[in-house]
Parts: structure tokens; sequence; C-alpha cells
């Protein structure tokens, strides 16, 4: 199946940087991307829709202020958390759609802000 | 509003019983797919099997099967003979058609004993 990687897999960072979180498709063009963030012992949550060449959409609760989101080619979306604090500690892991038959998961990214 | 529910939060058995768990969903699509991903302790999403909302044959792969039931909205998921590598949380997800924005149910994390 297509492959989906992500970058870094895990980071730390001191409160107040910022983290950009790579993710690629290796082998398709992907139209959408998603990111979802993880808490601990929690489901996924949606964060927001990553379109190639137009802005992404964020879902309700969302700051794009905070989580910006570039999808500049077909197949490399990143996140950038900015001015992180510990509560935006988390596992942020990202999809890519092909056509829009099958959407593959990276493995993800732990963010640990200290 | 689409929904996901996994009432069960955990379940252990004991290597080589069987267990099936339980993924009821909301949606007003008359079009949709489901999916069942599992997630091991690494944190990277497994794909299991996604079924459209036009396919209720029931399907099995190897000591997994399924049962989606458009009736009760109801898309269980059955392990047999379960193994201690069966350990892990199975997320149950809904998605509409036309793009993969996806829900996804809370759960189950599946303790397998040796």
């Amino acid at each position: 199946g297509a492959v989906v990687s992500q970058h870094p897999s895990w980071v730390i960072c001191k409160s107040g940087t910022s983290v950009k979180i790579e993710c690629r498709s290796l082998d398709f063009q992907a139209t959408t991307m998603f990111w979802y963030r993880q808490f601990p012992k929690q489901s996924l949550m949606l964060m927001a829709t990553s379109n190639e060449g137009s802005k992404a959409t964020y879902e309700q609760g969302v700051e794009k202020d905070k989580f910006l989101i570039n999808h500049a080619s077909l197949t490399l979306s990143t996140l950038t958390v900015t001015s992180a604090h510990p509560e935006d500690s988390s596992f942020y892991i990202c999809s890519a759609e092909e056509g829009q038959e099958t959407q593959y998961f990276g493995p993800g990214t732990r963010l640990l802000v200290l | 509003a689409q929904k996901v529910t996994q009432a069960q939060t955990e379940i252990s058995v004991v290597e080589k019983e069987d267990v099936t768990l339980d993924c009821v969903y909301e949606t007003r699509d008359t079009t949709y797919y489901l999916f069942w991903y599992k997630q091991p302790p690494s944190g990277e999403l497994v794909f299991l099997i996604r079924r459209n909302s036009f396919d209720e044959q029931n399907e099995i792969s190897g000591r997994y099967s399924w049962n989606f039931q458009k009736s009760t909205s109801s898309f269980n998921f059955t392990i047999t003979a379960s193994q201690v590598v069966d350990s892990a949380v199975y997320f149950c997800a809904l998605s509409e058609a036309g793009g993969f924005k996806t829900i996804f149910g809370a759960g189950t994390r599946l303790f397998v004993k040796a």
C-alpha cells in the first residue's frame, strides 16, 4: 500500500518555541491531507483538512493562528505549532487521501513541550 | 451530525478466547464508509477494513470478522482465538462520501492475557 511519512517522529521543545511537523506522501500525490491530534488514552480528533494550493479548513475549536498548516505541494503538508505550551503536548497524526478511494495514515509525531 | 460510539472502553480476555468489539454509528448520509483501525503501543494506526454503506456483506479475514448491519447502525468486529499480539486499542471510524473527513470512536482497549 501507499506510504505516508512524518518527520520528526518525536520532538521535545521548550515552552514558547515553534515546532514544524512534516507529512509526506511517498509514492502518490495527495490533494487532501488531514491532521489529527490524539491526547493520551483518547481518540483521534480531526484538527484540520489541508488542501493543496488553498487554505486549510479548521475544525471548530482549533486555533488556526496557533496551528499553521501549509500544503504547498501534492506530496507535502506541514503543521507548525506556534508558541507551543505544555498543553499542546500530544500525538499528532497526519493522513493523506489518494484519489477519493483510500486514506493512508502517517506514523505520528509525539510532541512534548516542557 | 456524524457520531461513532464504542461503548466498551476496555476488554480483557484470555488467549484463545473470542472477543467482539462493538461499534454503533450515526449519520444522515446515505453513502458513507466505515473503518476499523488497530493502534498498537507504538501509536501507528494499522488499517484493518473499510466497508461502504452499500455493502452489507459480512467479511472474514483470517481470525478477524466484521458484521455490518445497517438496520441497527452497527459495525462490530470479532477476533477469533485471540492472541497476545492482538492487544491494542481498536478504533471504529466513519467518513463521509466524497472525501475522507473521518470521525473516530473513542476506541476500545483490548488486553489479551497469555
